[in-house]
């Protein structure tokens, strides 16, 4: 395995429901994130994790809730979603920013159907 | 305020035909500027970046970048265009840290 992972691929999920998101990485990296991917809307960065440690929330609603247990995984905690919350659900990792690397790697996504 | 700009929503080439797709950045010092990549219903690929020294940087697929200080800009380029390189173009840039700023992309289609 290489690279980073993302499970599931795709996921509908009522609006009572809760579920997570998974994602690992194999790069031997030291921060993580998550970011949210709407149509026709910006890439918005929703956390990020620097040595398992949680360093950003970018104001997102507690009914999303980020989990990181060590460097290689990160998870995002789903529960009582709204149908604005469909989106692609994109992980990244990268080495830590005082390694003075910056490039951020993608794993595939999660397509998120809220219904 | 820092922002990355693509002026170009939506480009259309001929395959073989060259193509630039532009990026403007808004920063107060030298940023480190990337290009992604993404197809349909995957993730963000990272085609080529600078961070320091020659201004034209060569990536993966056969893309470059040119790094212009004086117009704030980062324009991907591509010598001859594969019908394969049909995709959404991000450009982002970070001043260092861990917060990269995207551009809205360039969705690029390829007619054959």
């Amino acid at each position: 395995e290489t690279g980073v992972t993302q499970t599931p691929r795709h996921l509908v999920m009522g609006m009572t429901n809760k579920k997570s998101l998974k994602c690992e990485q194999h790069l031997g990296h030291n921060a993580m994130y998550w970011y949210k991917q709407s149509a026709k809307k910006p890439l918005e960065l929703m956390f990020v994790y620097n040595f398992k440690e949680q360093t950003e929330n970018n104001s997102v609603p507690s009914r999303f809730s980020p989990e990181c247990p060590n460097s290689s995984h990160l998870f995002l905690h789903l529960h009582t979603l709204q149908p604005e919350d469909s989106a692609l659900y994109l992980c990244a990792s990268s080495r830590s920013p005082w390694e003075g690397a910056y490039e951020q790697y993608f794993g595939p996504g999660t397509r998120l159907t809220v219904t | 305020a820092q922002s990355v700009t693509q002026p170009d929503i939506h480009i259309t080439v001929s395959e073989g035909a060259s193509l630039e797709l532009r990026c403007n950045y808004s920063y107060g010092a030298t940023p480190y500027l990337f290009w992604y990549v993404q197809s349909p219903g995957q993730g963000l690929q990272l085609l080529l970046k600078y961070f320091s020294g020659d201004t034209l940087v060569q990536g993966i697929k056969g893309f470059e970048a040119e790094f212009k200080r004086s117009q704030s800009s980062f324009n991907l380029r591509k010598p001859s265009v594969h019908w394969s390189d049909a995709a959404e173009y991000f450009c982002a840039f970070t001043g260092g840290g861990n917060k990269l700023t995207f551009g809205t992309g360039t969705q690029l289609k390829v007619e054959l």
